[in-house]
């Protein structure tokens, strides 16, 4: 099961900043918190990660709460082509003599409107 | 970025056939490859990991038999629906793990629709 909850939908006006959340208070300390989105019937891509500290990229801002039991993606200027499925992952680590997974939950459809 | 291609984009079979889907990372060293299945409006399901030379993990649920994976180098694993059934279309995203661009973490395919008639 994922162990992250989203908002199953998101409205965004084309310019503005979009801020998704996401709750992970069951995160361990050693656990990354993980962004990917999925446009409409295609893989999805890789957005941004991080630990505790807040993280920028080309992409987006995440910002993680102090204690770690949320974060926020942050698009500063949403296009039309932002419009896709968000999805908010914990990484789980790798067991022993296992591999690293993601468990992707539901996601947020973010829709960009013009 | 890291770049992982899919191979067909779309396949159509009939009831009892096998096809057979590829995953390439075409610029970075795949240490591990995963597949995952997507039905229509929900999320992605893992299906099995791959790790270079060794047999695959399926998850629980996922039959060894009918989803026959194959990891032959660093840059390539192939996954095989066998006596495919309609019940199997779905679309089919591979995703590959490791060090490119200076961030470890995986990178996905653009998927494979497969719909069996």
């Amino acid at each position: 099961d994922a162990k992250t909850t989203q908002p199953p939908s998101m409205d965004c006006a084309e310019g503005r900043a979009a801020n998704l959340p996401c709750n992970h208070s069951t995160i361990s300390g050693n656990e990354y918190v993980y962004w990917y989105r999925q446009i409409h019937s295609q893989g999805p891509q890789y957005i941004i990660h991080g630990l505790k500290n807040n993280e920028t990229n080309e992409m987006a801002s995440l910002i993680i709460t102090e204690d770690r039991k949320s974060s926020t993606l942050i698009l500063p200027h949403a296009t039309l082509r932002d419009t896709a499925v968000y999805y908010c992952i914990v990484r789980v680590l790798p067991t022993q003599g296992g591999s690293e997974k993601l468990v992707f939950g539901k996601g947020t459809k973010l829709t960009v409107n013009p | 970025g890291a770049v992982v291609s899919q191979h067909p984009s779309r396949v159509i079979c009939k009831s009892g056939t096998s096809v057979k889907i590829e995953c390439r990372s075409l610029d970075f060293q795949a240490t591990t490859m995963f597949w995952y299945r997507q039905f229509p409006k929900k999320s992605l399901m893992l299906m099995a990991t791959s790790n270079e030379g060794s047999k695959a993990t399926y998850e629980q649920g996922v039959e060894k038999d009918k989803f026959l994976i194959n990891h032959a180098s660093l840059t390539l694993s192939t996954l095989t629906v066998t006596s495919a059934h309609p019940e199997d279309s779905s679309f089919y995203i591979c995703s590959a793990s490791g060090l490119a661009g200076g961030r470890d973490t995986q990178y996905f395919g653009p998927g494979t629709r497969l719909t069996v008639l």
